[in-house]
């Protein structure tokens, strides 16, 4: 049974700073691995998807890395910006979709 | 390009009433699955559904809670004699013909309260 981790719960940093969000899951047989954005009290943007052949994939300011063997993700934001301030969500794709509890980040002016 | 509709956006219901969610899926996509995130909590999937089909609701309660997608029309989700517990978001995704490996399109949700 499929089960994702995220890692830490909670995220508050200056603007500017760099980080990086971490995303575990046990079971390697995915088809793809994607991470969303989900402001409070909105529906979910999808932001990357790597497919499970790939390795990383990137977006502007956004790089989401995958290693299936390790059973591992992150998710790096360069430069944060207030704006950045959301809850991210990782979800492994085997069929159907496994979240995991997300990272609640806060970028402060 | 209309993303994958729902509606009603909110919905308020009396403890024994129904429930019937909506789900237009993007033009095209054949895939809905449905997701519920109660408070507090990540959001867990509930149903994946093709034209006609159930292919998995496993993530299903085996009482109360039915979903179709018939050939014509929306998804629907249907939630009887709803209880306080139903207090949640509900969230429709759609993906295309391709099948399940594409990536899913998340509609804004419905916020069912049960008073």
């Amino acid at each position: 049974k499929q089960e994702v981790t995220q890692i830490p719960a909670a995220l508050s940093v200056p603007e500017g700073e760099n980080l990086v969000l971490n995303c575990s899951f046990t079971d390697s047989a995915i088809y793809n691995l994607q991470w969303f954005r989900q402001d409070p009290g909105k529906g979910l943007t999808s932001l990357l998807l790597i497919q499970s052949s790939q390795r990383e994939q990137t977006s502007g300011r956004l790089n989401a890395s995958l290693d299936k063997s390790s059973g591992r993700s992150t998710l790096y934001i360069a430069a944060s910006q207030p704006g950045d301030s959301a809850t991210y969500l990782c979800a492994a794709h085997g069929g159907k979709l496994i979240f995991g509890q997300g990272t609640e980040l806060s970028v402060k002016p | 390009n209309a993303g994958v509709m729902q509606n009603p956006r909110h919905l308020v219901r009396r403890r024994g009433q129904e429930a019937r969610l909506r789900c237009s899926p993007v033009k095209g996509h054949s895939h809905v699955y449905w997701y519920r995130q109660l408070p507090e909590e990540g959001l867990k999937f509930m149903v994946y559904l093709q034209k006609e089909n159930i292919i998995d609701e496993s993530g299903m309660p085996k009482e109360r809670f039915s979903a179709e997608f018939p050939k014509e029309g929306p998804s629907i989700l249907r939630i009887q004699q709803v209880v306080r517990g139903d207090s949640a978001a509900y969230f429709c995704a759609s993906s295309p013909e391709t099948g399940g490996t594409d990536t899913q399109y998340f509609g804004p949700g419905t916020r069912l309260t049960v008073l």
